[in-house]
């Protein structure tokens, strides 16, 4: 139990649905992040939020897109997804001191397992 | 962008025996951090180093911070199958709260 707590655990979709994967932490934390984890590839940032505005978009395509309704629970909608977007979508959330350069350490939710046929 | 590198990607070790994982960064870290992935799991965070020469020890697991701070190693002594997993490096880069992981290093240990 990390205090991360993400929905679905696993999703099948189709190219042309649209679904949303779900995050919601307990912790108190200020920012909230994605990240997508492939096979033989380094975690991949994909956006990241500090009390709700979202602060980083690494470049995401837009068929990926964030809403942060608070500073508990951050959502990615997706529409129009590639067979290649299957992945481990993890969420995550840490405390950040304002004015400090880094993060504190993550805590990561157990993934939303997404499978795009 | 900011890298971090971490080698090697896979290491199988008998039980027993001990294990070190390297990462280094393209650049100079404020700080970086060390998390470990069970099979089937979600990364969890192990330790952070901010200091310069900075050498931390938990248990069996030793972490060190370059002088320059731009590399960073973990040494497991005496490696036990409940240390199976990947452990992955990461540090801050670019972004006010970007973080960047290195590709991790996959451990097997053979009873």
């Amino acid at each position: 139990e990390t205090g991360v707590t993400q929905t679905p655990r696993h999703l099948v979709m189709g190219m042309t649905n649209k679904k949303s994967l779900k995050c919601e932490q307990h912790l108190g934390h200020n920012a909230m992040y994605w990240y997508k984890q492939s096979a033989k590839k380094p975690l991949e940032l994909m956006f990241v939020y500090n009390f709700k505005e979202q602060t980083e978009n690494n470049s995401v395509p837009s068929r990926f897109s964030p809403e942060c309704p608070n500073s508990s629970h951050l959502f990615l909608h997706l529409h129009t997804l590639q067979p290649e977007d299957s992945a481990l979508y993890l969420c995550a959330s840490s405390q950040h001191q304002t004015g400090a350069p880094n993060t504190g350490e993550l805590f990561f939710g157990e993934g939303s397992r997404l499978t795009v046929l | 962008g900011q890298q971090v590198m971490q080698i090697p990607q896979y290491q199988h070790v008998q039980e027993g025996e001990d294990f070190t994982t390297y990462c280094n960064s393209s650049t100079t870290l404020s700080n970086i951090q060390w998390y470990k992935q069970r099979p089937g799991g979600h990364p969890v965070f192990l330790i952070q180093l901010v200091k310069s020469g900075e050498v931390k020890k938990q248990k069996r697991l030793t972490f060190q911070f370059g002088e320059a701070k731009k590399n960073s190693s973990l040494h497991i002594t005496a490696t036990q199958t409940t240390d199976v997993g990947t452990y992955f490096c990461a540090g801050p880069s670019g972004g006010y709260q970007k973080v960047t992981f290195g590709i991790g290093t996959k451990l097997q240990v053979i009873p």
